[in-house]
Protein backbone atom coordinates (compact mmCIF):
# COMPACT_ATOMS: atom_id res chain seq x y z
CA UNK A 1 0.00 0.00 0.00
CA UNK A 2 2.05 3.33 -1.35
CA UNK A 3 -0.77 5.67 -0.26
CA UNK A 4 -2.73 8.02 -2.29
CA UNK A 5 -0.03 9.48 -4.83
CA UNK A 6 -0.95 12.80 -6.67
CA UNK A 7 1.25 14.38 -10.04
CA UNK A 8 2.70 16.71 -10.16
CA UNK A 9 3.15 18.40 -6.85
CA UNK A 10 3.49 21.82 -8.37
CA UNK A 11 2.36 23.30 -11.16
CA UNK A 12 3.13 27.15 -12.20
CA UNK A 13 1.14 28.44 -15.15
CA UNK A 14 0.11 31.17 -17.10
CA UNK A 15 -3.39 32.39 -16.72
CA UNK A 16 -5.26 31.13 -20.11
CA UNK A 17 -3.50 27.97 -20.14
CA UNK A 18 -5.02 24.23 -19.62
CA UNK A 19 -3.71 22.16 -17.02
CA UNK A 20 -4.09 18.86 -15.71
CA UNK A 21 -3.60 16.95 -12.56
CA UNK A 22 -3.76 13.24 -12.08
CA UNK A 23 -4.97 11.19 -8.74
CA UNK A 24 -3.90 7.50 -8.25
CA UNK A 25 -5.57 6.35 -5.12
CA UNK A 26 -5.12 3.56 -2.56
CA UNK A 27 -5.81 0.27 -5.16
CA UNK A 28 -8.51 -1.43 -3.45
CA UNK A 29 -10.33 2.13 -2.93
CA UNK A 30 -13.13 2.54 -4.68
CA UNK A 31 -14.39 6.16 -4.00
CA UNK A 32 -12.45 9.26 -5.00
CA UNK A 33 -12.63 12.65 -3.93
CA UNK A 34 -11.01 16.12 -5.28
CA UNK A 35 -10.80 19.13 -2.82
CA UNK A 36 -9.74 22.34 -3.40
CA UNK A 37 -7.74 24.53 -0.23
CA UNK A 38 -7.00 27.55 -0.51
CA UNK A 39 -4.68 29.51 1.92
CA UNK A 40 -5.93 30.24 5.61
CA UNK A 41 -8.83 28.03 4.78
CA UNK A 42 -9.89 24.44 4.79
CA UNK A 43 -10.35 21.73 2.01
CA UNK A 44 -13.80 22.53 -0.08
CA UNK A 45 -15.18 19.19 -1.83
CA UNK A 46 -15.10 19.51 -5.48
CA UNK A 47 -16.24 16.09 -6.88
CA UNK A 48 -16.90 12.76 -6.22
CA UNK A 49 -16.52 9.60 -8.12
CA UNK A 50 -17.53 5.67 -7.15
CA UNK A 51 -15.53 3.77 -9.06
CA UNK A 52 -15.50 5.58 -12.91
CA UNK A 53 -19.07 7.27 -12.50
CA UNK A 54 -19.16 10.95 -11.05
CA UNK A 55 -21.99 10.73 -8.52
CA UNK A 56 -21.83 14.42 -7.42
CA UNK A 57 -20.37 17.56 -8.54
CA UNK A 58 -20.01 20.91 -6.07
CA UNK A 59 -21.14 24.19 -7.47
CA UNK A 60 -17.49 25.17 -7.36
CA UNK A 61 -16.60 23.21 -9.93
CA UNK A 62 -17.64 25.74 -12.78
CA UNK A 63 -17.89 24.76 -16.54
CA UNK A 64 -14.17 25.19 -16.74
CA UNK A 65 -13.45 22.33 -14.45
CA UNK A 66 -13.71 18.60 -15.77
CA UNK A 67 -12.45 15.63 -13.96
CA UNK A 68 -12.85 12.15 -14.77
CA UNK A 69 -12.10 7.92 -13.74
CA UNK A 70 -12.05 6.32 -17.30
CA UNK A 71 -10.94 2.80 -15.56
CA UNK A 72 -12.38 3.30 -11.90
CA UNK A 73 -8.72 3.85 -10.72
CA UNK A 74 -6.81 7.08 -11.06
CA UNK A 75 -8.39 10.10 -11.76
CA UNK A 76 -7.68 13.06 -13.34
CA UNK A 77 -8.73 16.86 -13.52
CA UNK A 78 -8.24 19.14 -15.64
CA UNK A 79 -8.63 23.17 -15.65
CA UNK A 80 -9.75 24.95 -18.66
CA UNK A 81 -8.65 28.72 -19.70
CA UNK A 82 -7.01 29.23 -15.79
CA UNK A 83 -7.68 32.21 -13.54
CA UNK A 84 -5.68 33.43 -11.15
CA UNK A 85 -8.44 32.24 -8.95
CA UNK A 86 -7.96 28.74 -9.44
CA UNK A 87 -4.73 29.18 -7.57
CA UNK A 88 -4.62 26.39 -4.58
CA UNK A 89 -3.88 23.19 -3.63
CA UNK A 90 -5.90 20.77 -5.29
CA UNK A 91 -6.11 17.45 -3.10
CA UNK A 92 -7.22 13.87 -3.90
CA UNK A 93 -8.91 11.24 -1.67
CA UNK A 94 -10.00 7.84 -1.88
CA UNK A 95 -11.71 5.56 0.57
CA UNK A 96 -13.43 2.30 0.19
CA UNK A 97 -17.35 1.87 0.41
CA UNK A 98 -18.71 1.93 4.19
CA UNK A 99 -15.40 2.81 6.14
CA UNK A 100 -15.69 6.50 5.42
CA UNK A 101 -12.10 6.83 6.31
CA UNK A 102 -11.01 9.01 3.87
CA UNK A 103 -7.09 9.11 2.94
CA UNK A 104 -5.54 12.12 1.19
CA UNK A 105 -2.59 12.29 -1.15
CA UNK A 106 0.21 15.32 -0.97
CA UNK A 107 -1.69 17.62 -3.03
CA UNK A 108 -0.71 19.46 -6.24
CA UNK A 109 -0.02 23.68 -5.85
CA UNK A 110 -1.13 25.35 -8.86
CA UNK A 111 -0.16 28.39 -8.96
CA UNK A 112 -1.60 30.36 -11.88
CA UNK A 113 0.50 33.93 -12.74
CA UNK B 1 -26.86 23.23 5.52
CA UNK B 2 -24.20 21.30 7.19
CA UNK B 3 -21.16 23.48 9.11
CA UNK B 4 -18.01 22.67 10.92
CA UNK B 5 -16.66 25.55 12.95
CA UNK B 6 -13.25 26.05 14.44
CA UNK B 7 -13.29 28.95 16.46
CA UNK B 8 -9.59 29.63 17.40
CA UNK B 9 -7.42 30.55 14.28
CA UNK B 10 -4.18 30.28 15.58
CA UNK B 11 -3.22 29.11 19.45
CA UNK B 12 -0.04 29.36 20.90
CA UNK B 13 1.24 27.05 23.74
CA UNK B 14 4.65 25.77 25.75
CA UNK B 15 5.90 22.17 25.15
CA UNK B 16 4.77 20.44 27.41
CA UNK B 17 1.11 22.06 28.60
CA UNK B 18 -1.91 20.72 27.66
CA UNK B 19 -4.17 21.45 24.47
CA UNK B 20 -7.35 21.47 23.58
CA UNK B 21 -8.53 22.77 20.08
CA UNK B 22 -12.48 23.58 19.93
CA UNK B 23 -14.81 22.04 16.99
CA UNK B 24 -18.46 23.01 16.83
CA UNK B 25 -20.54 21.29 13.93
CA UNK B 26 -23.78 21.57 12.24
CA UNK B 27 -25.47 18.58 10.74
CA UNK B 28 -29.20 17.39 10.81
CA UNK B 29 -28.48 13.70 12.05
CA UNK B 30 -25.72 11.68 13.36
CA UNK B 31 -22.09 12.73 12.33
CA UNK B 32 -19.53 11.30 11.56
CA UNK B 33 -16.48 13.46 12.63
CA UNK B 34 -12.62 13.53 12.20
CA UNK B 35 -9.86 15.11 13.18
CA UNK B 36 -7.11 15.87 10.44
CA UNK B 37 -3.74 17.42 11.13
CA UNK B 38 -1.35 19.06 7.92
CA UNK B 39 2.03 20.00 8.47
CA UNK B 40 3.44 22.32 5.57
CA UNK B 41 3.79 21.02 2.54
CA UNK B 42 2.19 17.45 3.64
CA UNK B 43 -1.46 16.20 2.60
CA UNK B 44 -3.89 15.92 5.43
CA UNK B 45 -3.32 12.67 8.12
CA UNK B 46 -6.20 11.42 9.90
CA UNK B 47 -5.78 11.35 14.07
CA UNK B 48 -9.48 10.03 14.75
CA UNK B 49 -12.62 9.99 13.73
CA UNK B 50 -16.08 9.19 15.69
CA UNK B 51 -19.10 6.98 14.05
CA UNK B 52 -20.84 5.75 17.05
CA UNK B 53 -20.41 4.26 20.34
CA UNK B 54 -17.99 5.65 23.17
CA UNK B 55 -18.51 9.17 22.73
CA UNK B 56 -14.24 9.71 23.93
CA UNK B 57 -12.00 8.68 21.11
CA UNK B 58 -8.47 8.04 20.81
CA UNK B 59 -6.46 8.77 18.46
CA UNK B 60 -2.87 8.44 17.04
CA UNK B 61 -0.29 10.60 18.59
CA UNK B 62 -1.60 10.82 22.07
CA UNK B 63 -4.47 12.76 20.79
CA UNK B 64 -8.37 12.05 21.82
CA UNK B 65 -11.22 13.76 21.54
CA UNK B 66 -15.21 13.89 22.99
CA UNK B 67 -18.25 14.06 21.28
CA UNK B 68 -21.08 16.09 23.11
CA UNK B 69 -23.76 15.93 21.27
CA UNK B 70 -25.79 18.47 23.65
CA UNK B 71 -22.90 21.01 22.58
CA UNK B 72 -22.72 19.80 18.94
CA UNK B 73 -18.99 20.09 19.75
CA UNK B 74 -15.99 17.56 19.15
CA UNK B 75 -13.19 19.12 20.88
CA UNK B 76 -9.29 17.71 20.41
CA UNK B 77 -7.09 17.09 23.55
CA UNK B 78 -3.81 15.96 24.11
CA UNK B 79 -2.34 16.62 27.97
CA UNK B 80 1.20 16.73 26.61
CA UNK B 81 2.13 18.62 23.80
CA UNK B 82 5.56 18.11 21.47
CA UNK B 83 7.31 20.55 19.40
CA UNK B 84 6.32 18.28 16.48
CA UNK B 85 2.75 18.40 17.16
CA UNK B 86 3.12 22.24 15.45
CA UNK B 87 0.79 22.01 12.88
CA UNK B 88 -2.74 22.93 11.43
CA UNK B 89 -5.21 21.00 12.42
CA UNK B 90 -8.83 20.86 10.84
CA UNK B 91 -12.26 19.75 11.98
CA UNK B 92 -14.18 17.78 9.72
CA UNK B 93 -18.08 15.99 9.43
CA UNK B 94 -18.62 13.41 7.27
CA UNK B 95 -22.11 14.33 4.94
CA UNK B 96 -24.63 12.18 3.40
CA UNK B 97 -24.29 9.31 1.06
CA UNK B 98 -21.17 10.70 -0.56
CA UNK B 99 -19.46 10.60 3.03
CA UNK B 100 -17.84 14.20 1.34
CA UNK B 101 -16.38 15.99 4.02
CA UNK B 102 -17.23 19.21 5.00
CA UNK B 103 -13.95 21.19 6.70
CA UNK B 104 -13.88 24.04 9.31
CA UNK B 105 -11.19 26.46 8.62
CA UNK B 106 -8.48 24.99 10.91
CA UNK B 107 -6.38 26.12 13.48
CA UNK B 108 -2.80 26.83 13.75
CA UNK B 109 -1.07 25.45 16.37
CA UNK B 110 2.41 26.79 17.38
CA UNK B 111 4.62 25.37 20.41
CA UNK B 112 7.20 27.27 22.26
CA UNK B 113 10.19 24.96 23.88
Amino acid sequence: DTGVSQDPRHKITKRGQNVTFRCDPISEHNRLYWYRQTLGQGPEFLTYFQNEAQLEKSRLLSDRFSAERPKGSFSTLEIQRTEQGDSAMYLCASSFRGNNEQFFGPGTRLTVL
Amino acid sequence: AQSVTQPDIHITVSEGASLELRCNYSYGATPYLFWYVQSPGQGLQLLLKYFSGDTLVQGIKGFEAEFKRSQSSFNLRKPSVHWSDAAEYFCAVGSGNTDKLIFGTGTRLQVFP
